[in-house]
């Protein structure tokens, strides 16, 4: 299946760690995106992960992957308010055959409260 | 190094026309793929090409059609609009395509289309 799921949304204070979480049907999957969308804009690439990789550290991001429960979660340490956006998880499955096509999360709003 | 850009920005067409966008990729990437993204449905995979052949489809109608040139730019095509084909069109540019190989797939600011 190409399901991939996320809550609809999450509001923290500023300065608090901020989790969003995903989760994905295709134990196929080989790398696993989370991207960034903020109002009328595109989408931005911030951090990937591997799947033999359990865990990314990335300066205030953290990637943790179980992929036996096929669970993908985003730790933003010392959230600011320009870190409100939308935030959406994607995987791609090209491990068999080529292919750079992603299927993504329905995507989780973030809202930062000074 | 620029990054992926896609025209118009904004466009405005009527039920039954037709209408063509544009991407151009990184300098250097030679895959591109397109996606729609609509409140209702989301961010959807429409295509993607390389080397000027398209490796992959999503699940649209034949209405949505695709090509990309030698030189890696992509265009897209969409005829006889639906008011249902309002949406955003996200191009994505990515360097590798091969099998095992990280995506890592760069986005434009997209085309919002609306058809009215």
């Amino acid at each position: 299946g190409e399901d991939v799921e996320q809550s609809l949304f999450l509001s923290v204070r500023e300065g608090d760690s901020s989790v969003i979480n995903c989760t994905y049907t295709d134990s196929s999957s080989t790398y696993l995106y989370w991207y960034k969308q903020e109002p009328g804009a595109g989408l931005q690439l911030l951090t990937y992960i591997f799947s033999n990789m359990d865990m990314k550290q990335d300066q205030r991001l953290t990637v943790l992957l179980n992929k036996k429960d096929k669970h993908l979660s985003l730790r933003i340490a010392d959230t600011q308010t320009g870190d409100s956006a939308i935030y959406f998880c994607a995987e791609t499955q090209n491990y068999g055959g080529a292919t750079n096509k992603l299927i993504f999360g329905t995507g989780t709003l973030l809202a930062v409260q000074p | 190094k620029a990054g992926v850009t896609q025209t118009p920005r904004y466009l405005i067409k009527t039920r039954g026309q037709q209408v063509t966008l544009s991407c151009s990729p990184i300098s250097g990437h030679r895959s591109v793929s397109w996606y729609q993204q609509t409140p209702g449905q989301g961010l959807q995979f429409l295509f993607e090409y390389f080397s000027e052949t398209q490796r992959n489809k999503g699940n649209f109608p034949g209405r949505f059609s695709g090509r990309q040139f030698s030189n890696s730019r992509s265009e897209m095509n969409v005829s006889t609009l639906e008011l249902g084909d309002s949406a955003l069109y996200l191009c994505a540019s990515s360097l590798a395509y091969q099998a095992g190989l990280n995506t890592e797939a760069f986005f434009g600011q997209g085309t919002r289309l609306t058809v009215v």
